[in-house]
C-alpha cells in the first residue's frame, strides 16, 4: 500500500529553524516526483515546489524560492521541507503529495504554528 | 504565473441534483506533447486533498463515475451528475502545464 507519512505538528517561535519530513512507503520512492503544498488557515491550496528524489531535481514556485528549501534523502525514502528562519506568516498546514499513474497520494499534513 | 479562476466560489446544491464548477486559465493549458494538464481536486472537511480528475477528463482510480471533467484550452468544467452527501467540501482546479503549477481559489460545495 502506497503511503506518505508526514512528521508531527510543530510549534515554533519566529526566527527559529524547522525541517519537516514526508516518508514514502509501498512504492519506488526515487521514481516519482514529490510536491509540497501550503494551506494557510481557512485558505486555499498553494503549490510550493516539487522534487524528484532520484536525482534531487527541484523546482520552486518563485513565491517560495529563498523562503524554504526542499530536499530528499533517497536512502531513507524521505522528502523534506525546511525553513532557516520562520515567520508568523509561515503558520499553515503543509502537505506532501505524489502521483503514480492513475492515482495520487497525499500525506496527512503537518501543522506548523509560528508564534511568539 | 498562470491564474486559475473558478466560479462559483460557493455552490449550494440539493442532494441528487447535478452540480457544475467552471475553471478558466489565463493561458492555454495545451502542452507541446499534445496533452492538457488540468487536474481537479476535492478536499473534504478536515481531510487532505485528493485528486479526482487528471488531464482534463481522466478519473483517478476509485473516483465515482458521477464525477466528470471536460474542456480544452483555457476553459474547463467539473460536473457532478447527482450530488451525494459525501461530496461536500472544497473543489480546486490546478494546472500542470506551466511552471509554477497553480491552483484555483476553490469552490465550496454544500448541501442546501
Amino acid at each position: 500500500e502506497v503511503q506518505l507519512v508526514q512528521s508531527g505538528a510543530e510549534v515554533k517561535k519566529p526566527g527559529e529553524s524547522l525541517k519537516i519530513s514526508c516518508k514514502g512507503t509501498g512504492y519506488s520512492f526515487t521514481n516519482y516526483w514529490i510536491t509540497w503544498v501550503r494551506q494557510m488557515p481557512g485558505k486555499g491550496l498553494e503549490w510550493m515546489g516539487i522534487i524528484y528524489p532520484g536525482d534531487s531535481d527541484t523546482r520552486y514556485n518563485p513565491s517560495f524560492q529563498g523562503q524554504v528549501t526542499i530536499s530528499a534523502d533517497k536512502s531513507i525514502n524521505t522528502a523534506y521541507l525546511q525553513w532557516s528562519s520562520l515567520k508568523a506568516s509561515d503558520t499553515a498546514m503543509y502537505y506532501c503529495a505524489t502521483s503514480i499513474v492513475t492515482r495520487d497520494y497525499w500525506g496527512q499534513g503537518t501543522l506548523v504554528t509560528v508564534s511568539s | 504565473d498562470v491564474v486559475m479562476t473558478q466560479s462559483p466560489l460557493s455552490l449550494p446544491v440539493t442532494l441528487g441534483q447535478p452540480a457544475s464548477i467552471s475553471c478558466r486559465s489565463s493561458q492555454s493549458l495545451a502542452y507541446s506533447d499534445g496533452n492538457t494538464y488540468l487536474n481537479w481536486f476535492q478536499q473534504r472537511p478536515g481531510q487532505s486533498p485528493r485528486r479526482l480528475i487528471y488531464k482534463v477528463s481522466n478519473r483517478d482510480s476509485g473516483v465515482p463515475d458521477r464525477f466528470s471533467g471536460s474542456g480544452s484550452g483555457t476553459d474547463f468544467t467539473l460536473k457532478i451528475s447527482r450530488v451525494e452527501a459525501e461530496d461536500v467540501g472544497v473543489y480546486y482546479c490546478m494546472q500542470g502545464t506551466h511552471w509554477p503549477r497553480t491552483f484555483g481559489q476553490g469552490t465550496k460545495v454544500e448541501i442546501k
